[in-house]
């Protein structure tokens, strides 16, 4: 199995700010995703980044709100930019790996915007 | 099309007895479908998957049962343990790739 490292595991942030969340694997991955998980909720995917191209992301994500780095194949960035409360969630990095396509997840970004 | 329904939201079971959680999909191009546990303050884990040429696979305490016809599958936890308390999310997923994860399911296991 992979292990996949999350910076940092939570924080609590003013309105406005921004915030940027790292994802830090130790093997190399083609695809990773980012994901986000309200309280008592399931996961909704954000947006999958694959090294050398821009993220893809999923209805009602937008690259201005969430920018995503994927600079190399261990390593992927997502900020959450200009928060409101609303953003408050738990934010999780995805990867895919090995034959079988299984899908490891990091431990998670609580995030609180007061 | 894409939704993943799981049932039911929250579930008690005494230490012994046999869980179950129960999901169904209606897009015909999923093949891949797993479960995952999340323990609080973690992110889930990968419990048991199955794909649809099987009709059951089998892990220990933990039984997944597949009935394509009926697009449905279902997750027994037999022998259910105190430890097993946790969220479970079924998932599916066209080739493994932007999986699709259901409501997910609250198990507390009575000591």
């Amino acid at each position: 199995s992979a292990v996949i490292s999350q910076k940092p595991s939570r924080d609590i942030c003013q309105r406005g700010t921004s915030l940027t969340i790292q994802c830090q694997v130790d093997s190399q991955v083609t695809m990773m995703f980012w994901y986000r998980q309200q309280p008592g909720q399931s996961l909704t995917l954000i947006a999958t980044a694959n090294q050398g191209s821009e993220a893809t992301y999923e209805s009602g994500f937008v690259i201005d709100k969430f920018p995503i780095s994927r600079p190399n194949l261990t390593f992927s960035t997502l900020t959450v930019s200009n928060m409101s409360p609303e953003d408050s969630s738990i934010y999780l990095c995805s990867i895919l790996t090995g034959w079988a396509n299984i899908q490891y997840f990091g431990a998670g970004t609580r995030l609180s915007v007061l | 099309q894409q939704q993943v329904k799981q049932s039911p939201q929250s579930l008690i079971v005494q230490k012994g007895g046999i869980s179950i959680i129960n999901c169904a999909y209606e897009n015909t191009a999923f093949d891949y479908f797993p479960w995952y546990q999340q323990f609080p303050g973690k992110g889930p884990a990968l419990l048991i998957a199955i794909r649809p040429d099987v009709s059951e696979k089998k892990e220990g305490r933990f039984t997944i049962s597949f009935n394509k016809s009926a697009k449905q599958f279902s997750l027994h936890i037999m022998d259910s343990q105190p430890g097993d308390s946790a969220t479970y999310f079924c998932a599916a997923s066209p080739g493994g790739f932007k999986t699709i994860f259901g409501a997910g399911t609250r198990l507390f296991v009575k000591a």
